[in-house]
């Protein structure tokens, strides 16, 4: 029983360069969601999805796109890492309803742009 | 709008005190509450949640929160804790009928032997 699964666990990128972090769900929810945890500030989300094919911004997009293409994946690129994008980067799934269900987390990717 | 405060960012506790983690919450629509625990350099995993029903809410590894509808807190509460409780722990609403999750800003417990 893998419930969400992130890859990878550890990035280091220079500034400038792109990469993909993947999450992958087995819980068939059709509800995604990425998140940035940063010292004091808790989790803020970046994009979510709340079906195949639909993707819309949350509340720190900038930098940062995703794709939905499967019901089970949603990536989260960076076109062009800048230092401020040094996080640990959570993804979520949850199933949809009236929301008494909780998020399920992946166990984060630790990124740092130098 | 919605909100979630936990005024303590760091909460240090003898071993085998109780404890007590507070969360606030503000909303005008119908939500469900939920505390979440992180054990350093890993994910976020349930800790318990209310839904409806009784306003004490047992949840794993010997916590328990209260729910004040009138206060709007959700405080969580432990009578005995462990040098293993040590983690960072973060309380959160779901607005009803929606995909949003609001988190605080988390409250990192320190358990000192």
């Amino acid at each position: 029983n893998a419930g969400v699964t992130q890859t990878p666990k550890f990035r280091v990128l220079k500034t400038g360069q792109s990469m993909t972090l993947l999450c992958a769900q087995d819980m068939n929810h059709e509800y995604m969601y990425w998140y940035r945890q940063d010292p004091g500030m808790g989790l803020r989300l970046i994009h979510y999805s709340v079906g195949e094919g639909t993707t819309a911004k949350g509340e720190v997009p900038d930098g940062y796109n995703v794709s939905r293409l499967k019901k089970q994946n949603f990536l989260l690129g960076l076109e062009s890492a800048a230092p401020s994008q040094t996080s640990v980067y959570f993804c979520a799934s949850s199933p949809r309803g009236s929301g008494y269900t909780e998020a399920f987390f992946g166990q984060g990717t630790r990124l740092t742009v130098v | 709008a919605q909100s979630v405060t936990q005024l303590d960012s760091q909460v240090p506790v003898f071993e085998e005190a109780p404890v007590e983690l507070r969360c606030n919450y503000s909303s005008s629509v119908s939500v469900y509450l939920f505390w979440y625990v992180q054990y350093p350099n890993q994910g976020l995993q349930l800790l318990l949640k209310y839904l409806s029903g009784s306003t004490l809410v047992k949840g794993i590894n010997g916590f328990e929160a209260e729910f004040n509808k009138s206060q709007t807190s959700f405080h969580l509460r432990k009578p005995s804790v462990h040098i293993s409780d040590t983690a960072e722990y973060f309380c959160a609403v779901r607005i009803s009928g929606t995909y949003k999750y609001i988190f605080g800003t988390g409250t990192r417990l320190k358990v000192l032997a």
